[in-house]
């Protein structure tokens, strides 16, 4: 079984809807990790997580939220859908003792129509 | 501020031929250098990170990266190239002791026959 997990894997929805994104993960890993990847742009962050009650905007927060239901559990909603939010999504997570390597889930691929 | 540049966006070699994908990255202490690479539909999988000691480091599937801190740079090597290696290769740094990782904008690897 992979250790970092997304659902879903691919989703289309329409302008203005509020759609959510789920990671989870069985690393036992603290942090968790939203990011979104363009073509040309590479990755992006979106938001972080240190552990359950530690929530941080990365760059490109603004139209995304987050919620760390849990350690193993990071989603991340957009509250209203609008078409520059086509992209594909990674969740990532690492341990405070792995020196930063970060491990990687499969992505979920959002066309917003 | 940290940032990673990868100058090559696209690189075509041909199978059995060695490879070189270079990166650079700005950065004010001793970084933690990372190689991801993502094969198509895929998520991102860690190649091979650098933290300290050996500017040389060995990562999976023969590949190899080397630190120079004189050229600020991490470029990744693989002697002979297989087609199975076709795919978008990432650089990253570890921001310091943020937890965070700054990703360069990727080059994407084509191998012909």
């Amino acid at each position: 079984d992979a250790d970092v997990t997304q659902t879903p894997r691919n989703r289309i929805t329409k302008t203005g809807k509020r759609i959510m994104l789920e990671c989870s993960q069985t690393k036992g890993h603290d942090r968790m990790y939203w990011y979104r990847q363009d073509p040309g742009l590479g990755l992006r962050l979106i938001y972080y997580s240190f552990d359950v009650k530690d929530i941080n905007k990365g760059e490109i927060s603004d139209g995304y939220s987050v919620s760390r239901q849990a350690q193993a559990k990071f989603s991340l909603s957009l509250e209203s859908a609008i078409p520059n939010q086509t992209a594909l999504y990674f969740c990532a997570t690492s341990g405070w003792d792995s020196q930063e390597t970060q491990y990687f889930g499969p992505g979920t691929r959002l066309l917003v129509l | 501020a940290q940032s990673v540049t990868q100058p090559d966006i696209h690189i075509t070699v041909s199978e059995g031929a060695s490879l070189e994908l270079r990166c650079n990255y700005s950065y004010g202490a001793t970084p933690y250098l990372f190689w991801y690479v993502q094969s198509p539909g895929q998520g991102l999988q860690l190649l091979l990170k650098y933290f300290s000691g050996d500017t040389l480091v060995q990562g999976i599937k023969g590949f190899e990266a080397e630190f120079k801190r004189s050229q600020s740079s991490f470029n990744l090597r693989k002697p002979s190239v297989h087609w199975s290696d076709a795919a978008e290769y990432f650089c990253a740094v570890g921001a310091g002791n943020t937890g965070k990782l700054i990703f360069g904008q990727g080059t994407t690897l084509q191998v012909k026959p």
